[in-house]
């Protein structure tokens, strides 16, 4: 199975303040058609989690401008440009070109 | 809107079987792969599986292949996770979760199903 590794494991970070999430793939995750088969969700406490970035750098429909995504093969990062509060929670990334899928163990940002 | 509707918790006895749904609305259901996906307490989500809702055809994690079944009613939108055998280590939040139009991975999220497994 393809492992998934993020650092930091934990995030503290003033609000307006930029932030950083590393996810490296034992494997590589592009694929013959040019596309990074990596995705990163955000699991607010208590709910499901929610799809930020597809296909490595492509910001899902209602993400705000503020979170990017960028990477290729295997390695990749989430950046969110100024953390809001509303921003607190685990990001986990997740390879989609392998079978089994497999996620990230998580990354927890909180305010300071 | 998309909409992906689970049932409710269920709390099991070592050795039974659990039967997780999944009603859909709001897309055309037979377009789109539904996948499972289940999380422990304070763990990072693990894959279950993932069923070609068009053919019907399933695929699991080879861990939970003896164990599981996945399937789904067309008529009703909704698919079905079956896991059976059960032990304490399958207490978790199942989840289902729609594949995402471009990315091979989930886009839309379930709110997840409580399964307790407890003598």
């Amino acid at each position: 199975d393809i492992v998934m590794t993020q650092s930091p494991n934990s995030l503290p970070v003033t609000p307006g303040e930029p932030a950083s999430i590393s996810c490296r793939s034992s494997r590589s995750l592009l694929h013959s058609n040019g596309n990074n088969y990596l995705d990163w969700y955000l699991q607010k406490p208590g709910q499901s989690p929610q799809l930020l970035i597809y296909l490595g750098s492509n910001r899902a429909s209602g993400v705000p401008d503020r979170f990017s995504g960028s990477g290729s093969g295997t390695d990749f990062t989430l950046k969110i440009s100024r953390v809001e509060a509303e921003d607190v929670g685990v990001y986990y990334c997740m390879q989609g070109i392998h079978t089994p899928r497999t996620f990230g163990q998580g990354t927890k940002l909180e305010i300071k | 809107q998309v909409q992906l509707v689970q049932s409710g918790a269920e709390v099991k006895k070592p050795g039974a079987s659990v039967k997780v749904s999944c009603k859909t609305s709001g897309y055309s259901f037979t377009d789109y792969p539904i996948h499972w996906v289940r999380q422990a307490p304070g763990q990072r989500p693990e894959w279950v599986g993932w069923i070609n809702v068009r053919t019907g055809v399933p695929d699991f994690s080879q861990q939970f292949r003896a164990r599981i079944t996945i399937t789904r009613n067309t008529s009703a939108s909704t698919a079905y996770m079956e896991l059976a055998s059960l032990r304490s280590e399958d207490t978790a939040l199942y989840f289902c979760a729609r594949e995402g139009a471009r990315s091979w991975n989930p886009d839309y999220w379930g709110q997840g199903t409580l399964v307790t497994v407890s003598s």
